[in-house]
């Protein structure tokens, strides 16, 4: 059973280009979760989704992000005009089907990250 | 709104010592606490979970307290080998937050050195 898989593990881009970045839960599991880690800072949460339906974007920067769960494929977190401050580590987290009741329990288990640097 | 402190931000031992690793969150309505592993350049690795109704979690030389009242858990390292070198990440899962995010500290660089 794999682990979450995120690629591209590292990502160039020049500013104003856009960046795509693609996460694959863990088999079985239908939520996904994804963090920044800018240098210097912790993990800030971004944006949960469940397939076709995003849950809570809060953490989402207003203009220039998006991310989408398919019912088919990976979850993608998409930057348009990228600029400097947009480089950090990106993580992917799933977790699988959540019941209120057993929420103490949930744990989110990470990707290895995607690495973007804006030039 | 839910902030997690870790202290200290960096610590180095020498191989064998028993270590303490601080974490602090100010809103004590939480699901649960989790402990991670950060290596650089890679992902978080779970160590422990301690739901909101636990005190404690064991896991090998790794034992994690929480005590919720006081908005507080440690996470203690027993005979500490240069492999555990990695920075630390302590993350609460908060109900005023719908159960969605998790809140993390900064974390704690450990350096082993043998």
């Amino acid at each position: 059973n794999a682990g979450v898989m995120q690629n591209p593990r590292h990502l160039v881009r020049r500013r104003g280009q856009e960046a795509r970045l693609r996460c694959s839960p863990m088999k079985g599991h239908s939520h996904v979760y994804w963090y920044r880690q800018l240098p210097e800072e912790g993990l800030k949460f971004m944006v949960y989704l469940q397939k076709e339906n995003i849950i809570d974007e809060s953490g989402m920067p207003k203009e220039r992000f998006s991310a989408e769960f398919p019912k088919e494929g990976p979850s993608i977190l998409r930057i348009q005009q990228v600029v400097r401050g947009d480089s950090a580590a990106y993580f992917c987290a799933s977790s699988p089907l959540r019941d209120t009741l057993l929420l103490a329990k949930n744990i989110q288990y990470f990707g290895a990250g995607t690495r973007l640097s804006v030039l | 709104k839910q902030e997690v402190t870790q202290i200290p931000a960096a610590l180095s031992v020498p191989e064998g010592e028993n270590l303490v690793l601080n974490c602090s969150f100010t809103d004590s309505a939480i699901y649960n606490l989790q402990w991670f592993r950060q290596d650089p350049g890679k992902g978080l690795t779970s160590l422990l979970l301690i739901q909101s109704s636990q005190r404690e979690q064991t896991s090998g030389r790794l034992n994690a307290s929480l005590d919720k009242s006081s908005g507080r858990s440690t996470l203690y390292i027993a005979a500490s080998q240069p492999g555990d070198s990695a920075t630390y990440l302590c993350a609460v899962l908060t109900v005023d937050q719908a159960g969605t995010a998790l809140i993390f500290g900064k974390g704690t660089t450990l350096s082993v050195s043998s």
